[in-house]
């Protein structure tokens, strides 16, 4: 079935550096890539989106490109802030009968020291 | 507008009890989901449903679990005779329309989730 791979966490970094959080993606049919985040105490917010191939997701200074060769989805952020301490999880969508579901990664956590 | 609103936060119960967990979807939604995060593991989907209609269980494990969607009131997700295994964060979604990964409406909302600990 679908799959969602993440890179392990915590992740460390401190203000103002480049972060970059890999996911990795198994599906059987053309899915669309989420980046969900998931600051403490609080529920999943959809960060980013890709619909197809080559599509670049942005949002808050985040981006991901869609890259079904090497089937990923990197979450990039060029300038990080202690804000973005979060949990930050990366799904696809999963078509079925003309709905669809979300697959998840196992998620992966980010803190950012000032 | 609230958003998807998920109670209780936490839940305590002991092996053998019954646990009910309630979803309020926002207002205008009429497609509800439920995951569940085991520890150290990403969501994983459980179930998929429309006012009064089971649209996709597939997530479900077969025994102990079942979810409803009154005409009224809020999505209920219910384990019977929970055991420590079923401990995790349940997590309810909802959108206004199926989620089909086009356009705006068929975004799905999630909400803060209720940590279930069965002692």
């Amino acid at each position: 079935g679908d799959s969602v791979t993440q890179m392990e966490g915590p992740v460390t970094l401190s203000e103002e550096a480049f972060l970059t959080i890999n996911c990795t993606y198994t599906a059987t049919g053309y899915p669309s890539l989420f980046w969900y985040v998931q600051y403490p105490g609080e529920g999943l917010q959809l960060l980013l989106k890709a619909t197809k191939a080559d599509d670049k997701g942005s949002n808050k200074g985040f981006e991901a490109t869609y890259r079904k060769e090497t089937t990923s989805f990197h979450l990039e952020k060029g300038s990080v802030q202690v804000s973005d301490s979060a949990v930050y999880f990366c799904a696809l969508s999963d078509r079925r009968s003309g709905y669809s579901t979300l697959t998840f990664g196992k998620g992966t956590m980010l803190l950012v020291s000032p | 507008n609230a958003g998807v609103m998920q109670n209780p936060r936490h839940l305590v119960r002991r092996r053998g009890q019954e646990a009910r967990l309630r979803c309020s979807p926002m207002k205008g939604h009429s497609h509800v989901y439920w995951y569940r995060q085991l520890p150290e593991e990403g969501l994983k989907f459980m179930v998929y449903l429309q006012k009064e209609n089971i649209i996709d269980e597939s997530g479900m494990p077969k025994e102990r679990f079942s979810a409803e969607f009154p005409k009224e009131g809020p999505s209920i997700l219910r384990i019977q005779q929970v055991v420590r295994g079923d401990s995790a964060a349940y997590f309810c979604a909802s959108s206004a329309l199926p989620p089909s990964g086009q356009g705006a409406n068929t975004e799905a909302f999630f909400g803060q989730g209720t940590r279930l600990t069965v002692v």
